[in-house]
């Protein structure tokens, strides 16, 4: 399986830009970085996907390195709202046998302090 | 709003029932995953069909089973059940049979409660 590594937690001040990392060292050419986001009790939410270049919408930004080994998602100014559980993912390209079995980690829980 | 339908929302039931979870993906979604969510475990992938094929399969247990219809709906079987299936159990869909260039929509999930 291709395994992404994140942090734990992390704590950002509200109205502060928060840069969430992940590590995917294993990622093949045509596995796709995805984020998702949970609230407590709630389904995972979409945020972001990128291949190599870096992506903006309106929700974040997605910055994916060079080697594409590790991607960081950038949330510009965060808010209470932004209190999350970050999950990074790689979809696995449609070659991989493992195609389709996209494995969620731990994630990142993100405090935001007011 | 995903567009994703998970019915129910809450299910309690005795160890040894069966029960079924169902699954309305998003308009024009073919694919659809579902995934268990304990309290001690992350988001642990079940399986996947696309247009009413098994595509990929996780560590479901052998109890577990699901299908898609035509219709694409989507329903998932557990029997036998135990106290560790406790958790809550969650759909998504996405476009294409594999999600690369399309988002995961996931739906708000199935508390399942064995007592």
């Amino acid at each position: 399986d291709a395994k992404t590594t994140q942090p734990n937690s992390m704590e950002s001040n509200e109205e502060e830009p928060v840069h969430l990392p992940c590590n995917h060292s294993t990622i093949s050419g045509t596995d796709y970085i995805h984020w998702y986001r949970q609230l407590p009790s709630q389904g995972p939410e979409y945020v972001i996907h990128g291949l190599t270049s870096n992506v903006n919408n309106r929700m974040a930004s997605l910055a994916i390195a060079e080697d594409r080994k590790s991607s960081t998602l950038i949330l510009h100014r965060a808010t209470l709202r932004d209190a999350a559980v970050y999950y990074c993912i790689l979809s696995l390209g449609i070659y991989n046998t493992n195609a389709g079995k996209s494995t969620f980690g731990d994630g990142t829980t993100l405090t935001v302090k007011p | 709003d995903s567009g994703v339908t998970q019915t129910p929302k809450h299910l309690i039931t005795a160890t040894g029932q069966r029960v079924t979870l169902r699954c309305s993906p998003r308009s024009g979604d073919l694919s659809v995953y579902w995934y268990q969510q304990s309290l001690d475990q992350g988001l642990q992938f079940l399986i996947q069909y696309y247009n009413g094929e098994e595509r990929a399969k996780g560590n479901i247990l052998e109890r577990f089973s699901a299908q898609q219809f035509p219709d694409l709906h989507s329903e998932l079987n557990l029997s036998s059940l135990e106290l560790g299936d406790s958790a809550l159990y969650f759909c998504a869909s996405s476009v294409d049979v594999v999600f690369g260039n399309s988002p995961l929509h996931f739906g708000n999930g199935t508390r399942l409660t064995v007592t």
